[in-house]
């Protein structure tokens, strides 16, 4: 598999429960970044987590970091339709400021 | 975060021509990427541009293909030449803010080859 892989691939919900995806990745990481991009349009920066942190909440997002498991998860709670897009986590390719390896990404749909 | 604009949003574009992007910054930045989104696929990074060197490629890119320039601190171009229904694809932008390297991404150009 490849740095920064999430699954599950694809995942349907109803509207107010919660979405899960999971990020693993290969190699030492100073950070982790996920994304969201609706219907092929750019992509939005959801959150960073430095590889000394385990936890990081913005608003309904949680995102956890295992850097013993190198992988990584996205909460959303409270799912609304508007949740529904593409969900990517990237991991920079060398040790610091660097361009980002992308995993495959999670297509979340919330259904209303 | 960053102010980032691409130039075209979307372009169709005949099969052996060339386009070039434009991507603008709001402010300076010493490092700036260009990525490619091919249908239904992720991103994959084509090459880092820095400002005063010339661009550096990943494996897979090269400079006669995608040539880039880097002439000011707030802006970049990526032209994709000779082009092949293969380019087809979303062109994506990106700069480095923040401390923590958190990288923000500009809205995509989206081509499409005939």
């Amino acid at each position: 598999s490849q740095q920064g892989e999430e699954d599950p691939q694809a995942l349907s919900i109803q509207e107010g429960e919660n979405a899960t995806m999971n990020c693993s990745y290969k190699t030492s990481i100073n950070n982790l970044q996920w994304y969201r991009q609706n219907s092929g349009r750019g992509l939005v920066h959801l959150i960073l987590i430095r590889s000394n942190e385990r936890e990081k909440h913005s608003g309904r997002l949680r995102v956890t970091l295992d850097t013993s498991k190198k992988s990584s998860s996205l909460l959303i709670t409270a799912s609304r339709a508007a949740d529904t897009a593409s969900y990517f986590c990237a991991t920079e390719k060398g040790g610091g400021a660097d361009g980002l390896t992308f995993g495959k990404g999670t297509h979340l749909i919330i259904q209303p | 975060s960053a102010v980032i604009s691409q130039k075209p949003s979307r372009d169709i574009c005949q099969r052996g021509t060339s386009l070039t992007i434009q991507c603008q910054v709001d402010s300076q930045v010493t490092m700036m990427f260009w990525y490619r989104q091919q249908p239904g696929q992720s991103l994959t990074l084509i090459a880092t541009a820095n400002q005063g060197s010339e661009a550096t490629y990943e494996s897979g890119f090269v400079i006669d293909k995608f040539p880039i320039s880097r002439p000011n601190l707030t802006f970049s171009t990526l032209t994709v030449s000779n082009m092949s229904p293969e380019d087809s694809s979303i062109y994506l932008c990106s700069v480095i803010r923040t401390a923590y390297n958190e990288q923000f991404f500009g809205p995509g150009t989206r081509l499409t080859v005939l």
